[in-house]
């Protein structure tokens, strides 16, 4: 119940693109919906987050889409750039205990 | 937001000897978090570290093994005790205050046992 499910693994996308990273859920304690990018040799980086009472969350390029019926929650990037090429996690935590990470998706915008 | 700086930046040691990895925060934080990172992988939480308490480690995780400690709000350290090479991944320190959401993270210790 504590697992945080995310797919693809791999993605590659043309730039100017959308990219969509997915995420499911099961714990529907769950309270806060993070997504962290990291670059190689780099620690992960707080990217944008979302909190159940909201259905969508638009930060510059970078929005989050949130399904509570569904326990599933998707990262998308639109006019992906080749500087957007990391591996992003999503994570979820209840009650600000710890956070519990997806498995990661490598993403690769070709120029 | 807060800084969190980690020396060494990366290390190469011999199975058996211990290494002990300091991670350093810019401001008073509630939370300080130890986690491990194979390359390629998702994040594995070591332990929570707790000032002026022991440790909370997640299963798989001993303390004997991994001895934290964390003296004050900003400061905390992680050794890796009787190292194999199975040891060999990035640790990270990920820290978070009181009361927020956010949780930042270091720029990760790169260890290698030969």
């Amino acid at each position: 119940q504590q697992q945080v499910k995310q797919s693809p693994q791999s993605l590659i996308v043309q730039k100017g693109g959308i990219s969509i990273i997915n995420c499911a859920y099961e714990n529907t304690a769950f309270d806060y919906f993070p997504w962290y990018q990291q670059f190689p040799g780099k620690g992960p980086a707080l990217l944008i987050a979302i909190r159940p009472d909201v259905s969508e969350k638009k930060e510059g390029r970078f929005t989050i889409s949130f399904n509570k019926s569904a326990k599933q929650f998707s990262l998308h990037i639109m006019d992906s750039q080749p500087g957007d090429s990391a591996t992003y996690f999503c994570a979820a935590s209840m009650g600000f205990q710890k956070l519990v990470f997806g498995t990661g998706t490598r993403l690769l915008v070709s120029p | 937001s807060a800084v969190i700086s980690q020396k060494p930046s990366r290390d190469i040691c011999q199975r058996g000897t211990s290494l002990t990895i300091q991670c350093q925060v810019d401001s008073q934080v509630t939370m300080m978090f130890w986690y491990r990172q194979q390359p390629g992988q998702s994040l594995t939480l070591i332990a929570t570290a707790n000032q002026g308490s022991e440790a909370t480690y997640e299963s798989g995780f001993v303390i004997d093994k991994f001895p934290i400690s964390r003296p004050n709000l900003t400061f905390s350290t992680l050794t890796v005790s009787n190292m194999s090479p199975e040891d060999s991944s990035i640790y990270l320190c990920s820290a978070r205050r009181g009361g927020a959401d956010t949780q930042y993270f270091g720029p990760g210790t790169r260890l290698t046992v030969l």
